[in-house]
């Protein structure tokens, strides 16, 4: 069966430090992965999306930045954390349609203080 | 600009009652799928629908897709609370393009 992983699960960093979110998916081949960040209790906003490895398309121009070294490795990094950064960040992966839905991670708690 | 609209924000109930949640937008969507988030977890798909008109069932759970597949509706009977939790809706315009997500309809079920 198909998993997916993403550490950690708590992070408190100061504004201007480095940023690294991992995220692998076990059990399937090629997949279609996303990073999501979500404002205290409510919708899910697009950062980036990654339909193969080297291929990043972002969504929302900001300080972040995500790279896909492996087929199953999607990693969401940032040289200089904002305030603004702060949220709940997720990783999600789907095979080639979204009918059916989203398999997300746990997710990541990022305080920037 | 494509946005889903939920309604209301916030619910409280008691256990055992029936409750309506909305989503509604001035896009036309080809699927529309729900999904519910517990405190710290990521969101989990209950399911999609497809048709205009559409009616899925899910144990307690109604989900009703608008016959111009402009809305949609959950409506939970008997609720309980493990039924607690965040409700997003997400809109696909085709099944390979990118979501739309609402902002979500916070649950609260008490005991």
């Amino acid at each position: 069966s198909q998993t997916i992983h993403q550490w950690p699960a708590t992070l408190v960093q100061p504004v201007g430090s480095p940023l690294s979110l991992e995220c692998t998916v076990e059990g399937t081949s090629n997949p279609n992965l996303y990073w999501y960040r979500q404002a205290a209790g409510r919708g899910l906003q697009l950062l980036f999306y990654s339909v193969g490895i080297g291929q990043i398309s972002s969504e929302v121009p900001q300080n972040l930045s995500a790279s896909r070294p492996q087929d199953r490795q999607f990693i969401l990094s940032s040289k200089k954390l904002l305030l603004s950064d702060s949220g709940f960040y997720l990783c999600a992966w789907t095979m080639t349609g979204l009918l059916d839905g989203y398999t997300f991670g746990s997710g990541t708690r990022l305080t920037v203080v | 600009t494509q946005l889903l609209e939920q309604s209301p924000q916030f619910l409280s109930i008691q256990e055992g009652e029936n409750l309506t949640v909305y989503c509604n937008s001035s896009s036309v969507f080809s699927s529309l799928q729900w999904y519910r988030q517990e405190p710290g977890e990521g969101p989990v798909l209950l399911v999609t629908v497809v048709t205009g008109g559409e009616v899925k069932k899910l144990k307690r759970l109604t989900f009703q897709f608008g016959d111009a597949r402009k809305d949609s509706s959950l409506h939970i009977t008997a609720a309980q609370p493990g039924d607690t939790g965040l409700y997003l809706c997400a809109g696909l315009k085709t099944s390979y393009d990118k979501v739309i997500f609402g902002p979500g309809t916070s649950l609260s079920v008490i005991p």
